[in-house]
């Protein structure tokens, strides 16, 4: 089966304008999760989808948004950049939500904000 | 907050040399992950222990929890250069889908 795939690997906006990443899941997986990673954050959650619907939600400002296809495949949107948001945004599959089974990433979009 | 503490932060072992890090986490849990990161990239995931197992075996990996004291270690045979990485354990929380991760260990395995 082919993995989960991220696009675009790399971004650079500038602050203010917004920006939307895409997230594919593995065959078969419905539920998508989305996290932050920075240098001083670490790796922090940001939301969980199953069957078009957001289960949970990090403590993230309403600026990060997300949304599930009927297709499992789901994309997140960060509107008026900030320079904070610079990160690498990872999503990750599994078959059912909930936390009994793996979770697999993806390679990760690399978001630079100037 | 993070929910696990990762111990050493960094390690460099020589290659052939074993690896154990550690981790440590706050909540009762469901399961505890392991997962490797290069560079940067994207998280690849190591091995799923669940809370009524107390050890388990992937190839080079063994990893050990122990619930009583809300810790696990990984420990890596044999290492070689390729193991160099960052290695993170995560714990759930509840029956979310909500990982939560340690800031990890850095290992550096000279070749």
């Amino acid at each position: 089966k082919a993995g989960v795939t991220q696009t675009p690997r790399y971004l650079i906006k500038t602050r203010g304008q917004q920006v939307t990443l895409s997230c594919s899941p593995i065959s078969g997986h419905r539920s998508v999760s989305w996290y932050q990673q920075t240098p001083g954050q670490g790796l922090q959650f940001l939301f969980e989808y199953f069957s078009e619907t957001q289960r949970n939600k990090g403590n993230f400002p309403g600026r990060f948004s997300g949304r599930q296809f009927s297709n499992s495949r789901s994309e997140m949107n960060v509107s008026t950049l900030e320079l904070g948001d610079s990160a690498l945004y990872l999503c990750a599959s599994s078959t059912i939500p909930g936390q009994k089974e793996t979770q697999y990433f993806g390679p990760g979009t690399r978001l630079l904000v100037l | 907050s993070q929910q696990g503490e990762e111990d050493p932060q960094a390690l460099s072992i020589q290659e052939g040399e074993n690896a154990t890090m550690n981790c440590s986490y706050k909540t009762s849990i469901n399961n505890l992950q392991w997962y490797r990161q290069n560079s940067g990239r994207g998280l690849v995931h190591l091995i799923l222990i669940r809370s009524n197992e107390r050890e388990k075996h992937s190839g080079r990996l063994r990893v050990t929890l122990d619930t009583s004291k809300k810790s696990s270690s990984l420990l890596i045979t044999a290492s070689r250069a390729a193991d160099t990485a960052s290695y993170f354990c995560a714990t759930d929380a509840g029956n979310t889908g909500k990982l939560i991760f340690g800031q990890g260990t850095t290992l550096q395995v000279k070749p």
